[in-house]
């Protein structure tokens, strides 16, 4: 199992310009999620999904969308990049149960200039 | 409000000393808690979990401890190692959520 990919690894993107992280895992999971983690910070939560066609809004979910239209994907887009958006992106996945172990991908690092 | 923080943002041990990472918590009503390791670069790692029925869990090296009085949850690494050098967050299960702490830095010193 590849477990949780990640692409791109790294991206710069211009103030305005839009761009999709892609998210893709192979273990099944219900579960997936999408984290932002700033310089010397905690992870925060943007947003998630239990299940294809479930998306929810987590801590910080303004400028950002999602979609899951299969188990193993899960987009995140910026529709109009701002400075205050470069930041490291995690996304998780986890089982079905509720309390469960996440798995994390390597990161994609964006920054907007 | 739920969230959870860390009291020390650096820690700095020995090679082969015990480490002792603390973690405050807000929400009474959490009742899961994992520790993950973060290296740098690297998404983070599981180390351990817990859940509020426990009050201590052991793994490799590991113990988690749960203080539901205070709210307070702890990670301690036996005979710490150079490898062990990273950032650990804990993390508390609010409803489908995990909140995270902010982290803290530990560096074995060798």
């Amino acid at each position: 199992n590849a477990g949780v990919t990640q692409t791109p690894k790294f991206r710069i993107l211009k103030i305005g310009q839009s761009m999709t992280l892609q998210c893709t895992q192979d273990m099944n999971h219900n579960y997936m999620y999408w984290y932002r983690q700033d310089p010397g910070m905690g992870l925060k939560l943007i947003y998630y999904s239990v299940g294809a066609g479930i998306t929810d809004k987590g801590e910080v979910p303004n400028g950002y969308n999602v979609s899951r239209s299969t188990t193993e994907d899960f987009p995140l887009r910026l529709e109009l990049a701002a400075p205050s958006q470069t930041s490291v992106y995690f996304c998780a996945s986890s089982t079905n149960d509720r309390d469960n172990e996440q798995f994390f991908g390597p990161g994609t690092r964006l920054t907007v200039l | 409000g739920e969230s959870v923080g860390l009291h020390l943002p650096t820690l700095s041990v020995q090679e082969g000393d015990n480490s002792i990472i603390n973690c405050a918590y807000s929400n009474s009503a959490s009742d899961y808690f994992i520790w993950y390791k973060q290296e740098s670069g690297k998404g983070p790692q599981f180390i351990i979990d817990i859940r509020s029925n426990m009050d201590k869990r052991q793994g490799q090296r590991v113990t988690v401890l749960l203080n539901k009085t205070v709210k307070h949850l702890s990670l301690q690494i036996a005979a710490t190692q150079p490898g062990d050098s990273a950032v650990y967050f804990c993390a508390d299960l609010y409803g489908n959520k995990l909140v995270f702490g902010a982290g803290t830095i530990l560096r074995v010193k060798s």
